[in-house]
């Protein structure tokens, strides 16, 4: 099945700096690709997404990545704010499967005022 | 407001005893999921269902059981044969056609008396 790391685990920043989470995926088959912000007690919310015929997407502040010939893609935050700081989730497809995701393990980003 | 509403928030479970986690989506979604997540973990799939009447297994579905009679609800059981259901467990909805965003409630904490 899929496989999907993401790096770094932690990331402290500070507030007005970039912030940068990589991940990497196993199945070359895989099409989507979205990300997920994550509070303290709630469930996951999605942030912005990806698919395999894009090279790039941006929402205000938020930018996704995707290299798919080296199978990683990565979440950009510019001008971070304290309110960023948060759990993020990269997750992929399995292959061609519709919504069954594999999620990465998870970035505590942490944006200091 | 459209949405998941995941019941209990907390739940505590005697040794030896099954117990349901509630999930409802007014999305008009016909595919639901259930993960778990861990401390430092990603999500994990438990089940997913597609269609009412029908479901399969994810990735670590032994020692739960899930139903789906109704297209809003989907109730997940911890039965007894979880050894270790310790955990925060997700509910999650999408549209089936095609990759599309799925949508979490904001979950249920389980655990052990």
């Amino acid at each position: 099945g899929e496989n999907v790391e993401q790096h770094p685990s932690t990331l402290s920043v500070q507030e007005g700096d970039s912030a940068v989470i990589k991940c990497t995926y196993s199945d070359s088959a895989s099409n989507y690709f979205p990300w997920y912000k994550q509070e303290l007690g709630k469930g996951p919310q999605l942030i912005i997404d990806i698919r395999s015929n894009v090279g790039e997407k941006k929402d205000q502040r938020i930018a996704v990545t995707l290299n798919k010939t080296a199978k990683h893609f990565s979440l950009h935050i510019t001008e971070t704010q304290p309110e960023d700081s948060a759990v993020y989730f990269c997750a992929a497809t399995y292959g061609t499967s519709y919504g069954k995701l594999t999620f990465g393990q998870g970035t505590i980003l942490t944006v200091h005022p | 407001d459209g949405g998941i509403t995941q019941s209990p928030k907390y739940l505590f479970r005697k040794e030896g005893q099954n117990v349901t986690l509630s999930c409802e989506q007014n999305l008009n979604h016909d595919a639901m999921y259930w993960y778990r997540q861990d401390p430092g973990q990603g999500l994990r799939l438990i089940y997913y269902s597609q269609i009412v009447n029908d479901f399969q297994k994810g990735d670590i579905a032994e020692g739960y059981s899930v139903s789906r009679e109704k297209k809003e609800s989907f109730p997940l059981t911890v039965t007894s044969a979880q050894k270790n259901p310790t955990a925060f467990y997700l509910c999650a909805s999408s549209i089936v056609e095609g990759n599309q965003p799925q949508h979490f409630g904001d979950g249920t904490r389980l655990s052990i008396l």
